[in-house]
């Protein structure tokens, strides 16, 4: 099925460790985006791409890295975990500028312990 | 900066009735405006986008609403089901490349 795809679906990480999230998605979509969501703050916007090989960021960037290498994925990195990054991760992405036809993946729940 | 907020926080309504969910922005200069719907450990649904000229829009028992000049947006939720339990956020685009989100009013709605 067409869409966004999120993995790891879940992750547990030791304070300092280091991962990457993967966000693949094949509509071929220009626009690509990484949320966290957290209780009572909804969703805020932590890196976005506006094409293949450019990235930009958000509200909340510290302590994340993406790239966008290939068009049809966006890869978040931590490098150094911490507990405030325990959160759920959502990648979206659209074929428009103004928020038009945002597709959203399932999620990644991260856990840094 | 754009702000959005969504109130009430959270609304537990019996099945059948109608309700209405509120979203204010503080600039109101937005291109359009969309309500999404989240599912428990799920992403995020587009359930209906209004362009700013647009005074509301329609799909089945949703009707959203559009009052740009306020900064106020409303979902109408028609006889409420069960099914339709879920959070419903709000979102406008800002500086034309992202989206920005309210905090989300999650619903349950009992049989």
């Amino acid at each position: 099925n067409a869409g966004v795809t999120q993995t790891p679906k879940f992750r547990v990480l030791k304070t300092g460790q280091s991962m990457t999230l993967l966000c693949a998605q094949d509509m071929n979509h220009e626009y690509m985006y990484w949320y966290r969501q957290d209780p009572g703050m909804g969703l805020r916007l932590i890196h976005y791409s506006v094409g293949e090989g450019t990235t930009a960021k958000g509200e909340v960037p510290d302590g994340y890295n993406v790239s966008r290498l290939k068009k049809q994925n966006f890869l978040l990195g931590l490098e150094s975990a911490a507990p405030s990054q325990t959160s759920v991760y959502f990648c979206a992405s659209s074929p428009k500028l103004t928020g038009v036809g945002y597709t959203f993946g399932s999620g990644t729940r991260l856990t840094v312990v | 900066k754009q702000e959005v907020t969504q109130i009430p926080a959270a609304l537990s309504v019996p099945e059948g009735e109608n309700l209405v969910l509120n979203c204010s922005f503080t600039d109101s200069a937005i291109y359009n405006l969309q309500w999404f719907r989240q599912d428990p450990g799920k992403g995020l649904t587009s359930l209906l986008l209004i362009q700013s000229s647009q005074r509301e829009q329609t799909s089945g028992r949703l009707n959203a609403s559009l009052d740009k000049s306020s900064g106020r947006s409303t979902l109408y939720i028609a006889a409420s089901q069960p099914g339709d339990s879920a959070t419903y956020l709000c979102a406008v685009p800002y500086n034309t490349d992202k989206l920005i989100f309210g905090t989300g009013t999650r619903l349950q709605v009992f049989p």
